[in-house]
């Protein structure tokens, strides 16, 4: 159980562009799920807190703007990167958390390029 | 917010050797996390370990709450350990990562 899945896994798109992330959590319902963003050799930065049914929580130095989240069911969340530079090409991970265990569960992944 | 310190930050073992990662972190916490991260980017849940000690397979955990630091052990090490082992801490669900520690067992 506590299986979280990543839509798409990789994307590449034209400066100026939208791009979608879908994040499922598959076996579970989970009213809090996570973004992060992981450069190269670095760890990972949490960018927002993703809630049920109400507005996402940003961490300082995120742009709302930019990084749209909607949470509009128990096991989906999406990240839209709006209006993509190539400074945000990045790994972007979702997770999702379980209160059942107590942890966070993540998706595999999802690599933008912005060329 | 919470300061998360891992060592060593590589690691590079003979397969069959055992080793163990330090995570120390600033503050108390109700929440830790270790995770394996594969080379395709994944992260795998070892161990949820806010205290005590826990084992699976080749791999064991203790987390000392009230010294603020948590251990992983890896035993027989085999090339499929490498990769990047994270530690995560917090208070409830949000957590802070700490650098990793990357992993590299050759045959």
């Amino acid at each position: 159980g506590a299986v979280v899945s990543q839509h798409p896994s990789r994307v590449i798109c034209k400066s100026g562009t939208s791009v979608k992330i879908e994040c499922r959590s598959l076996d579970f319902q989970a009213t809090t799920m996570f973004w992060y963003r992981q450069f190269p050799k670095q760890s990972l930065m949490l960018m927002a807190t993703s809630n049920e049914g109400s507005k996402a929580t940003y961490e300082q130095g995120v742009e709302k703007d930019k990084f749209l989240i909607n949470h509009a069911s128990l096991t989906l969340s999406t990240l839209t990167v709006t209006s993509a530079h190539p400074e945000d090409s990045s790994f972007y991970i979702c997770s999702a958390y379980s209160g059942s265990f107590n942890e966070q569960f993540f998706g595999p992944g999802t690599r933008l390029t912005v060329l | 917010g919470i300061q998360v310190e891992q060592s060593p930050p590589d690691l590079i073992l003979q397969e069959g050797a055992n080793s163990t990662l330090r995570c120390n972190f600033s503050d108390s916490v109700n929440n830790l996390q270790w995770f394996h991260q594969n080379p395709w980017g994944q992260l795998i849940n070892l161990f949820y370990i806010p205290s005590g000690t826990k084992q699976n397979g080749r791999l064991s955990a203790t987390t000392v709450a009230t010294e603020r630091y948590s251990l992983l052990y890896i035993s027989s090490s085999q090339t499929t350990d490498s990769g990047v082992y994270f530690c995560a801490v917090g208070n409830d669900y949000k957590l802070s990562f700490g650098a990793g520690t990357t992993v590299t067992v050759r045959a």
